[in-house]
């Protein structure tokens, strides 16, 4: 089946620690998004990735970094220096300038 | 900000009507998307419209585009319980690439 799967779905981070949420694509997408959406609001565009080995940051990229060495994978790491990196994060791909299909989330909650 | 912004911010309708959400935006783009979510789900695109387009059907859906006051609307016709989700846009602003830039969304609810 094509399509984007996120891992995993609930993930829990002690104060201080790096984590990293896997997405990974099927579908020869060139471009992947990172976004971030707090409870009640929209989607705020962390990285956003347009070809293999190239990512440009978007609004809120303090505190996160990603990678993008093979097509399928755009792994995104939150850093201790997210501050408040309790979250839900949605990764999604699409071709150039066509419509975005999304994995099902990763809820990151620090404890 | 090159983000959407969609109004209403909440919207109650009773099944059967329409429900109509707008999207504004300040930047040039080259196209304005619909998504939807159900809560706490991954978003599914709707409709897209092109910079050069109008108007857009799909089933119940209308969406409208106007580049000349940077804004949009989406029309649901005869709304369905199911229909319940939020709404979002998003625009690929022009000079950007690929980036798509999401607004804050519209939560509809359908009452049956």
């Amino acid at each position: 089946d094509g399509g984007i799967t996120q891992s995993p779905k609930y993930l829990f981070r002690k104060e201080g620690q790096n984590v990293t949420l896997s997405c990974e694509q099927n579908l020869n997408h060139d471009a992947m998004y990172w976004y971030r959406q707090d409870p009640g609001q929209g989607l705020r565009l962390i990285y956003y990735s347009q070809i293999v080995n190239d990512f440009q940051k978007g609004d809120i990229a303090e505190g996160y970094s990603v990678s993008r060495e093979k097509k399928e994978s755009f792994p995104l790491t939150v850093t201790s220096a997210q501050k408040n990196p309790t979250a839900f994060y949605l990764c999604a791909s699409s071709y150039h300038y066509t419509e975005a299909f999304f994995g099902q989330g990763t809820r990151l909650t620090v404890v | 900000s090159q983000q959407g912004e969609e109004d209403p911010q909440a919207l109650s309708i009773q099944e059967g009507e329409n429900a109509t959400m707008n999207c504004s935006y300040k930047t040039s783009i080259n196209n304005l998307q619909w998504y939807r979510q159900n809560s706490g789900r991954g978003l599914v695109h709707l409709i897209l419209i092109r910079s050069n387009e109008r108007e857009k059907h799909s089933g119940r859906l209308r969406v409208t585009l106007d580049t000349s006051k940077k804004s949009s609307s989406l029309l649901i016709t005869a709304s369905r319980a199911a229909d319940t989700a939020s709404y979002f846009c998003a625009i690929s602003p022009m000079e950007y690439g690929n980036k798509l830039v999401f607004g804050a969304g519209t939560i509809l609810r359908v009452k049956s």
